[in-house]
């Protein structure tokens, strides 16, 4: 089954907006992670976020959560061109388990 | 330090044919994690390997698919009798420690069965 569930299923927004992403999973986690996959491409690794912590920063991207509403959200701020991709959060329980994606897209 | 490399990038299989996907892991990472990926969907889990044992392959189909981590060499994800649902991207991924390390991912081999 799914762990994580990602919201909007896709997202088209103009160069220099800001793109929100949202996460629900179902059981507890000691951390979540989100990835980037551009188009082909394999996933990449953006940036991780411990069941302690509520928000992380890395760059232009921030990340909560919000344990008790077993959510998490993805922010992209002055976004780009190149941050056309799909957006996953990943859930480690055995198992790491991807939600379904956000297709983001981002019109110059 | 090379990335994950998963070899062939494209493969085309006719039905009932075998498929062998390759993954070497980054060096110095001994956690190997199969996924496939469907067109406009998400990664499924298929099975996790360390070095020569598989630690979990819940999400691995009961017939026709197997892999396999030896102590030498890469991992093998194989599929025997390709059928056209075997069409798909599919990824590996490795880490150095446990399931819940970031993992890092290779560029994924496309299957096309026809």
């Amino acid at each position: 089954s799914q762990q994580g569930e990602e919201d909007p299923q896709a997202l088209s927004i103009q160069e220099g907006e800001n793109a929100t992403m949202n996460c629900s999973y179902k059981t507890s986690i000691n951390n979540l992670q989100w990835y980037r996959q551009n188009s082909g491409r394999g996933l990449v690794h953006l940036i991780l976020i411990r069941s302690n912590e509520r928000e992380k920063h890395s760059g232009r991207l921030r990340v909560t959560l919000d344990t008790s509403k077993k959510s998490s959200s993805l922010l992209i701020t002055a976004s780009r061109a190149a941050d056309t991709a799909s957006y996953f959060c990943a859930s480690p329980t055995d198992k790491l388990i991807f939600g379904t994606g956000t297709r983001l897209q981002v019109f110059p | 330090n090379a990335g994950v490399m998963q070899n062939p990038r494209h493969l085309v299989r006719r039905r009932g044919q075998e498929a062998r996907l390759r993954c070497s892991p980054m060096k110095g990472h001994s956690h190997v994690y199969w996924y496939r990926q469907l067109p406009e969907e998400g990664l499924k889990f298929m099975v996790y390997l360390q070095k020569e044992n598989i630690i979990d392959e819940s999400g691995m189909p009961k017939e026709r698919f197997s892999a396999e981590f030896p102590k030498e060499g890469p991992s093998i994800l194989r599929i025997q009798q390709v059928v056209r649902g075997d069409s798909a991207a599919y990824f590996c991924a490795s880490s150095p420690r446990m399931v819940s390390d970031e993992q890092y991912f290779g560029p994924g081999t496309r299957l096309t069965v026809t």
